[in-house]
């Protein structure tokens, strides 16, 4: 099956900066990275994805880069705010597989 | 709201008890899909419906839990004999299929049971 792994796990950047959240993946036939935003007690929030027949994808401060030959992904987020605060997961699907297998993820701090 | 609804949101339960759990996918959504979470852990895939058909199971599902979409609407998640390792946020999600190709994953609120 598809193995995520992500990192780092806990990420501090002054407000402004830029943070940037990696992930590799196992399975070379996968062809969806979404990203999702997890704030404390809330479900998962789809932030944005990528789909594998194009290497860079952005929308406002955020933006996704694909790298398949290496099998990994990040996600890019300019200008942080104090409101970008929370944990980002990574997911993949398995090929053949519709099921997502997501990272342990990045809590993400921007201090103002 | 016409996002992904869960109920309950809460659930309170001693060891060895029965729960279920419901899901209101995305009206338009044939695909919908259970996750397990953690704290500290990302979700972790459990099953997945299209339609009313129940098409992939984790290998890592108890044979105390099962799942039924039988209308291809809702859905419900049931936890037979709870033990204390169940104590987890149940999410589900839910998607379009189409042409063959499966597109975004929007999760509900979760079900936080805790098992006593």
């Amino acid at each position: 099956g598809e193995n995520v792994e992500q990192h780092p796990s806990t990420l501090s950047v002054q407000e402004g900066d830029s943070a940037v959240i990696k992930c590799t993946y196992s399975d070379s036939a996968s062809n969806y990275f979404p990203w999702y935003k997890q704030e404390l007690g809330k479900r998962p929030q789809l932030i944005i994805d990528i789909r594998s027949n194009v290497g860079e994808k952005k929308d406002q401060r955020i933006a996704v880069t694909l790298n398949k030959t290496a099998k990994h992904f990040s996600l890019h987020i300019t200008e942080t705010q104090p409101e970008d605060s929370a944990v980002y997961f990574c997911a993949a699907p398995g090929a053949g597989s519709y099921q997502l297998t997501f990272g342990k993820g990045t809590k993400l701090s921007v201090i103002p | 709201d016409t996002g992904v609804s869960q109920n309950p949101r809460h659930k309170i339960t001693k060891r060895g008890q029965n729960v279920t759990f419901r899901c209101d996918p995305i009206s338009e959504h044939n695909r919908l899909y259970w996750y397990r979470q953690t704290l500290g852990q990302g979700p972790e895939f459990l099953t997945y419906f299209q339609n009313e058909a129940q098409l992939e199971k984790s290998r890592l599902l108890s044979d105390r839990f099962s799942a039924e979409r039988p209308k291809g609407s809702f859905s419900t998640l049931e936890i037979q004999r709870t033990e204390q390792g169940d104590s987890a946020m149940y999410l589900c999600a839910s998607s379009i299929y189409r042409d063959r190709a499966s597109y975004e994953q929007y999760f509900g609120p979760g079900t936080r049971l805790t098992v006593t």
